[in-house]
């Protein structure tokens, strides 16, 4: 069984500021971890992920991520914060020997200018 | 645009009536899935194709909903007999088997259903 928790169903920051999503998982084997983005009456826009390798890994619009096996965690960060930030963003993961995802409720984000 | 194609976009139904939503993966992508997401909610896995080969279905996938990929190509996705509760966003998504974004699956815009 695979499982995320997002802990926080919105963040809210000012503009310039930085930003962290949190996200934790549950996954029986070897965890493949990814940040998706949804803006309203969209699809799901892919982020960055984590499949093996350096535990920081860097992705889109200056995002990036860290796994923390220990703590089975994988927040999302980004240093400064931009008002087109304001989206939507799911957590999620899956068994490295699945194809299935596993999505968290999702964590709404407000950059206010 | 290359990417994952829904149609149609939006759908609004009766209940007891049936439908039928279309996905095209991007080319040449082999695998194929299909998620529901209902309000605030997370996207939730319904199935998902390799090739024309359905490899796994969730329990979320009542007997009344039937998908297909009778090709390999683009897949559809077909709810009998419709209710209330099967009002959701329903995204399809695909993969390749190797090369560029093989670990990733690309979602597709979604198609949202609405039973009234």
């Amino acid at each position: 069984a695979q499982s995320v928790a997002q802990p926080e169903d919105q963040v809210n920051v000012a503009e310039g500021n930085p930003l962290t999503v949190k996200c934790t998982y549950s996954v029986s084997g070897n965890p493949y971890l990814f940040w998706y983005v949804q803006y309203p009456n969209r699809g799901l826009q892919f982020l960055l992920k984590y499949i093996t390798g350096d535990n920081l890994v860097k992705g889109s619009y200056g995002f990036e991520a860290e796994f923390n096996k220990s703590q089975t965690s994988f927040h999302l960060k980004k240093p400064s914060a931009l008002v087109s930030d304001s989206a939507l963003y799911f957590c999620a993961v899956r068994d490295s020997n699945d194809y299935k995802l596993s999505f968290g409720a999702g964590t709404t984000v407000t950059v206010r200018a | 645009d290359t990417g994952v194609s829904q149609d149609p976009r939006h759908k609004i139904t009766k209940r007891g009536q049936n439908v039928t939503f279309r996905c095209d993966p991007i080319s040449e992508h082999n695998r194929l899935y299909w998620y529901r997401q209902t309000l605030g909610q997370g996207p939730e896995f319904l199935t998902y194709f390799q090739n024309e080969a359905q490899l796994e279905k969730s329990r979320l996938l009542s007997d009344r909903f039937s998908a297909e990929r009778p090709k390999g190509s683009f897949s559809t996705l077909e709810i009998q007999r419709t209710e209330q509760g099967d009002s959701a966003m329903y995204l399809c998504a695909s993969s390749p088997t190797r090369g560029t974004g093989y670990n990733e699956q690309f979602f597709g815009p979604g198609t949202r259903l609405t039973v009234l």
